[in-house]
């Protein structure tokens, strides 16, 4: 597997809270994505990110924030959580947005 | 518009039997595609890109423009691939990738 890693693997949050999940890469890859997985949705593109302090919102970009402060680190934040936002992320890398991306293992986080 | 359609939730064979897992696509241009698989509570692995046309863990996926198709095929069945299979495409942009909803392949003896 490709150097991705997450934190936290899993979580239980309050509805309102804010939440930080951590995505980090020792690949150097410029590219970085957060995604959300929901049964019969498949896989959503929540933000991703071209390089340091460069974002852009992806389909489901709502209640959702970004931060790349550094090549490596990738944080999504949910700035109050809510019970619709109960999924499974996962984040990605590429070396370009055109070549295979590489995932990490997800984080299970469930709003209640 | 920019879309791919993976038109089975579910495909149940029975080990031994060929598999094909569907795949279309809506792109302007040359569309640029993948496979990803995904084992139970497992991270989505590349399985397949069709610009290297390789055969992984016995798959194929041939890339068909005038069905604006990207079917992944198996010959024979395994247990070990009952899996969640993505099919995913490039964007206009290319920034960023458009995946399926899935299909689940189901291989029982």
């Amino acid at each position: 597997d490709a150097g991705i890693t997450q934190s936290p693997r899993h979580k239980v949050t309050e509805t309102g809270t804010p939440v930080t999940l951590r995505c980090h890469q020792t690949e150097n890859h410029r590219y970085m994505y957060w995604y959300r997985q929901d049964p019969g949705h498949g896989l959503r593109l929540i933000h991703y990110s071209y390089g340091v302090k460069d974002t852009d919102k992806g389909e489901v970009s709502d209640g959702y924030s970004v931060s790349r402060s550094k090549t490596e680190d990738f944080l999504l934040t949910l700035e109050s959580a809510t019970s619709s936002q109960t999924s499974v992320y996962f984040c990605a890398i590429s070396e370009s947005g055109r070549n295979g991306q590489y995932f990490g293992p997800g984080t299970r986080l469930t709003v209640t | 518009a920019q879309r791919v359609t993976q038109p089975e939730k579910l495909l149940s064979v029975f080990k031994g039997a060929p598999v094909e897992l569907k795949c279309n696509y809506s792109y302007s241009g040359s569309p640029e595609l993948f496979w990803y698989v995904q084992y139970s509570r497992q991270r989505l692995q590349l399985l397949l890109r069709h610009i290297s046309r390789e055969s992984i863990k016995g798959f194929t996926a041939d890339l068909n423009k005038g069905e604006t198709s990207f079917h992944l095929k198996k010959p024979f069945a395994q247990e070990e691939d009952s899996a969640m299979y993505y099919c995913a495409l490039v964007n206009q942009a290319g920034t960023a990738l458009i995946f399926g909803k899935g299909t689940t392949l189901s291989v029982s003896s």
